[in-house]
């Protein structure tokens, strides 16, 4: 099975900063990436869908990129509702796999 | 909209078979292009997918779970079901169902999720 690795696990950032946060695959799955939020209590949200293209009604401000073993999921300006836990899922040969997730904190 | 609802007991003993439910509305669970499938959140923990279906009754699922899933469709209900056999403690966790599409490789919608604790 492919392994999916995210970094950091946490991060602490203020409202209105850029962030980032990387999704590594321990083999390539090409652009079969999508990006997830979850909050306390709630199911989680898909962002974003092969590799780079946004959900529908999901903010502008949310961007992914990457291809092959290498993903990042970017947040132009952070806001309030944004803090939450990311995570990454792979979809390879019928095995879908997640990443153990970024809890995104207020500094 | 699509919903999907979870329903199924929240206790389970040590041993004994764990079965859920998920029932869709909103749109049919024979709509070509998307499987439905189970994910997993033990407590504090992140996501383990279990397992999809396709309307035909095609399934597949996680290797490491695939001895003690039985996953089951009835599109006459528009409800989908799983069967996790012999559980333990670690299997305790928040069960979510949701669609799956094949053709993009992602879970597109859930529902809200159902804590199933495994204890005597």
């Amino acid at each position: 099975d492919i392994q999916m690795t995210q970094s950091p696990s946490t991060l602490s950032a203020s409202v209105g900063d850029r962030v980032t946060i990387t999704c590594r695959a321990s083999q390539s799955i090409s652009r079969w990436l999508a990006w997830y939020q979850q909050k306390p209590g709630k199911a989680p949200k898909l962002l974003i869908y092969k590799a780079s293209s946004l959900e529908s009604g999901v903010p502008s401000r949310f961007s992914g990129s990457g291809s092959g073993t290498e993903f990042t999921l970017t947040i132009s300006s952070l806001q309030p509702d944004d803090f939450a836990t990311y995570y990454c899922q792979q979809y390879n040969s019928y095995f879908p796999t997640f990443g153990q997730g970024t809890k995104v904190e207020i500094k | 909209q699509l919903q999907l609802q979870e329903s199924g007991p929240g206790l389970v003993k040590p041993s004994e078979t764990l079965s859920l439910t998920c029932t869709v509305s909103g749109g049919s669970i024979s709509s070509g292009g998307y499987y439905w499938g189970w994910i997993r959140q033990p407590p504090g923990k992140g996501l383990e997918w279990i397992g999809n279906i396709y309307y035909s009754g095609s399934t597949y699922s996680n290797p490491s779970l695939k001895s003690r899933v039985t996953i089951s469709v009835d599109t006459s209900k528009n409800q989908f079901s799983l069967n996790l056999t012999s559980v333990t403690a670690a299997d305790t966790a928040v069960f979510y169902c949701a669609r799956f599409s094949s053709g993009t490789g992602d879970f597109d919608y859930w529902g809200q999720g159902t804590l199933v604790t495994v204890s005597s």
